[in-house]
């Protein structure tokens, strides 16, 4: 079974770019995860998608946004690029039922901004 | 929203030696999990232990959920260990997972 699969594994842009980060979640998971890793602020979570609906999203402004496909891979674009963020990007799939939601994780994408 | 609090934040062992890892919770949570990150950053899942006690290999979790805490125990260490531990889990009807600061581990041959 493949696991979660995140593209680009690095990536350099500079302050004002645009970045399309993709996941493509565990054959079966429904739910996608989105968090933002950095040495400052830890793992924060950023979205979650569910059935091609965002069902939950976390503390981040507007600069910051995702989508979810019908064959459940997921996007996230960071819109005019600010140094701070700079940061691992994770991707989480899930298949929640019996009131279990067992996350895991890609391998991230790790985002520079000069 | 709900605080988790992990202890101690670093760890340096000598191969071989055991230690204990503890997450509290300031609110009772479901769906608790650990996860090791290596230094590559990939985050693996060790146990999802909402309560009681589960063994893998030299790992083991133990998650009393009345008393808001679970203990993440590993035995004769290795340099393969080294990383950082965290645990996470949501509280109320969320799905959504909070994580600790983390356990930076450091095993030293």
């Amino acid at each position: 079974k493949a696991g979660v699969t995140q593209t680009p594994r690095y990536l350099i842009k500079t302050r004002g770019q645009q970045v399309t980060l993709s996941c493509s979640p565990i054959s079966g998971h429904r739910s996608v995860s989105w968090y933002q890793q950095t040495p400052g602020q830890g793992l924060q979570f950023l979205f979650e998608y569910f059935s091609e609906t965002q069902r939950n999203k976390g503390n981040f402004p507007g600069r910051f946004s995702g989508r979810q496909f019908s064959n459940s891979r997921s996007e996230m674009n960071v819109s005019t690029l600010e140094l701070g963020d700079s940061a691992l990007y994770l991707c989480a799939s899930s298949y929640q039922g019996g009131g279990a939601n067992v996350l895991t994780f890609g391998a991230g994408s790790r985002l520079t901004v000069l | 929203g709900i605080q988790v609090e992990q202890s101690p934040p670093d760890l340096i062992l000598q191969e071989g030696a055991n230690s204990t890892l503890r997450c509290n919770f300031s609110d009772s949570v479901n769906n608790l999990q650990w996860f090791h990150q290596n230094p590559w950053g990939q985050l693996i899942n060790l146990f999802y232990i909402p309560s009681g006690t589960k063994q893998n290999g030299r790992l083991s979790a133990t998650t009393v959920a009345t008393e808001r805490y679970s203990l993440l125990y590993i035995s004769s260490s290795q340099t393969t260990d080294s990383g950082v531990y965290f645990c996470a889990g949501p509280s109320g009807g969320s799905y959504i997972p909070t994580f600790g600061r983390g356990t930076s581990l450091i095993v030293h041959p």
